[in-house]
């Protein structure tokens, strides 16, 4: 069975740099192909892709975000880690991580954790 | 970057009744990369179709998918009480983008 789960702080402050980690199971970042993605969701607004990393270590970012963002993976562990940077209260949002091979759609999604900006 | 304009913002529709959703890509989407996605408050997104027209495991055959190029749609045959969330596509032919989402409420 394929699952992830997404952990870190549910409260950060501006400016702060927020580190979130996902935790998976059920297959393997070594396998050709694999990734996984870092996605949000601000409260009662849309999905916004953020970043991926996929089995040969290449990292891709969004255009709007790419200054602020670190993502990074540690196989032996089956985790990945997203750095964002310089939190700002319009950060606020779900942050969600979901696998996908190499050109297909995102099959399985962790189900997120609230992450809030605020002093 | 690839923006996705979803069409309506809200459907308003009642159980049994067919539902028809759009997704305008600003540039042709490569090889029909395009997914739709289903999600109710609360839960993460769950994947309906990829590939432009395919299901995903599980997903009831009410659910189809049709497009290519810059143009896709989502039908729902029949709906079903439990049919009522919000309804996003994704292109990933080109980096990764969302569109706004359509909110499928009942009538």
């Amino acid at each position: 069975q394929v699952t992830l789960r997404e952990s870190g702080p549910a409260l950060v402050k501006p400016t702060q740099t927020l580190t979130l980690t996902c935790t998976f199971s059920g297959f393997s970042l070594r396998t050709s192909g694999m990734c996984v993605n870092w996605i949000r969701q601000p409260p009662g607004k849309a999905l916004e892709w953020l970043a991926l990393i996929d089995w040969d270590d290449d990292k891709y970012y969004s255009t709007s975000l790419k200054t602020r963002l670190t993502i990074s993976k540690d196989t032996s562990k089956s985790q990945v880690v997203l750095t964002m940077t310089n939190m700002d209260p319009v950060d606020t949002a779900t942050y969600y991580c979901a696998r996908h091979t190499v050109r297909d759609a995102f099959d399985i999604w962790g189900q997120g954790t609230m992450v809030t900006v605020s002093s | 970057e690839i923006v996705l304009t979803q069409s309506p913002g809200t459907l308003s529709l009642s159980p049994g009744e067919r539902a028809t959703l759009s997704c305008r890509a600003s540039h042709s989407v490569s090889s029909s990369y395009l997914a739709w996605y289903q999600q109710k408050p609360g839960q993460p997104p769950r994947l309906l179709i990829y590939g432009a027209s395919s299901r995903a495991t599980g997903i009831p055959d009410r659910f189809s998918g049709s497009g290519s190029g810059t143009d896709f749609t989502l039908t729902i045959s029949r709906l079903e009480p439990e049919d009522f969330a919000v309804y996003y596509c994704q292109q990933y032919g080109s980096s990764i983008t969302f569109g706004q989402g359509t909110r499928l409420e009942i009538k």
